[in-house]
């Protein structure tokens, strides 16, 4: 089955500067690619996504890029400010709403100001 | 407003003490699945269900029962919750057709 390993677990980083959370997924058949921010005591929400038939998605600060032959995937987040300060997951499965998504183990971003 | 609405947000149980958490979407969606998360584990799914009356177990399903009797509905029953349940549970659901998933609010269960 799939397995998605991300790293690194911390990431501190002033504000201003870039930060970059990269994870990569065992099985070649993955094909959606999507990253969620965890605030604190609050639920995942979908901040970008990717499939496998592009090799990035820019969305304001935040852009993500796939490399398939590799399989690894990365999300980038330019210009960070206090309020990305969040954990960060990936995860990776089949498109399709009806398939698993593998959760990487997360990315706790601290943004000092 | 789409929404995935669990129950109750915050309990404390003893141990043995059978409890369900509810969970309820207003999308219409057939896939729906529970996930629990640990620190440094990431999200862990238990169960899913595919549509009604169809569930099967995910990556972590000791210790849980869940069910599908109506589409909107999908609980998590621990029948008899032990200390290593202790967690941050998420009901999630989708579309068939789509990739996004919709996570519920959290429910913190803790047994002591």
């Amino acid at each position: 089955g799939e397995n998605v390993e991300q790293h690194p677990s911390t990431l501190s980083v002033q504000e201003g500067d870039s930060a970059v959370i990269k994870c990569t997924y065992s099985d070649s058949a993955s094909n959606y690619f999507p990253w969620y921010k965890q605030e604190l005591g609050k639920r995942p929400q979908l901040i970008i996504d990717i499939r496998s038939n592009v090799g990035e998605k820019k969305d304001q600060r935040i852009a993500v890029t796939l490399n398939k032959t590799a399989k690894h995937f990365s999300l980038h987040i330019t210009e960070t400010q206090p309020e990305d300060s969040a954990v960060y997951f990936c995860a990776a499965s089949l498109s399709g709403g009806y398939n698993k998504l593998i959760f990487g183990a997360g990315t706790r971003l601290a943004v000092h100001p | 407003e789409a929404q995935v609405t669990q129950n109750p947000r915050y309990l404390i149980t003893v141990t043995g003490k059978k409890l369900t958490v509810t969970c309820s979407q207003n999308m219409n969606h057939e896939y729906m699945s529970w996930y629990r998360q640990d620190p440094g584990l990431g999200l862990r799914q238990i169960y899913y269900s595919m549509n009604v009356e169809v569930t099967d177990k995910g990556d972590v399903p000791e210790g849980y029962k869940v069910s599908r009797k109506e589409k909107r509905n999908f609980p998590l029953i621990l029948e008899s919750p032990s200390p290593n349940q202790t967690s941050l549970y998420f009901c999630a659901s989708s579309s068939r057709v789509a990739d996004t998933i919709y996570f519920g609010e959290g429910s913190w269960l803790t047994v002591v």
